[in-house]
């Protein structure tokens, strides 16, 4: 079936630094990749997506980049900050989302 | 608009026990969806829906059933709960543009608890 790897599961960063987190998706019918942030306790909530036909988006300090050839995906965090810390996923969609396995970002101070 | 909404918010059951976690949006979105969330599982789907009276199984459906009836409403059952499925759950709405799913927003989350 349909799969979403996520790496690394976890990242610890100094304050300033930049943080990356890589996917790989199965379904070559994929058209769709957001990136969603999610807090202690609280529900997912969107930072960035990109469609198929896209190679890259950016929005202020947040990018995403896609190799649909390789399936693979990508969100960049530049000059993180502490408010960065949470847990983030990524997601493939077609009719139906599959998500990754998140990974937990540490900002160091 | 009040979103996604959820109830209950937390619940208990002993095994074995049935129950129906309530999920409800007022966008007019046609794509509803439930997850279940675990330590280092992330979101699991379970079932969704394209629209009223369309569902489908996701990755890991066993256990639970589904129906949409209407646009808004799309609840979950446990018809025989086992603490395998001690978890929190996640409804999400979506809509589609030129037929591609856009974001999905995301309910509170319903923490339930199986003995």
């Amino acid at each position: 079936g349909e799969n979403v790897e996520q790496h690394p599961s976890t990242l610890s960063v100094q304050e300033g630094d930049s943080a990356v987190i890589k996917c790989t998706y199965s379904d070559s019918a994929s058209n769709y990749f957001p990136w969603y942030k999610q807090e202690l306790g609280k529900r997912p909530q969107l930072i960035i997506d990109i469609r198929s036909n896209v190679g890259e988006k950016k929005d202020q300090r947040i990018a995403v980049t896609l190799n649909k050839t390789a399936k693979h995906f990508s969100l960049h965090i530049t000059e993180t900050q502490p408010e960065d810390s949470a847990v983030y996923f990524c997601a493939a969609s077609t009719y139906k989302y599959i998500f990754g396995t998140g990974t937990r970002l540490k900002v160091l101070a | 608009n009040a979103g996604v909404t959820q109830t209950p918010k937390f619940q208990v059951l002993k095994t074995g026990q049935s129950m129906t976690l309530q999920c409800a949006q007022d966008m007019n979105h046609e794509y509803m969806s439930w997850y279940r969330q675990d330590p280092g599982m992330g979101l699991r789907l379970i079932h969704y829906s394209v629209g009223a009276g369309i569902t489908d199984q996701g990755e890991v459906p066993n256990g639970y059933n589904v129906s949409r009836s209407t646009t808004e409403d799309f609840p979950l059952r446990l018809l025989s709960a086992a603490p395998s499925q001690t978890s929190v759950y996640f409804c999400a709405s979506s809509y589609s543009t030129g037929g591609v799913y856009n974001e999905q927003f995301f309910g509170p989350g319903t923490r339930l608890t199986v003995l």
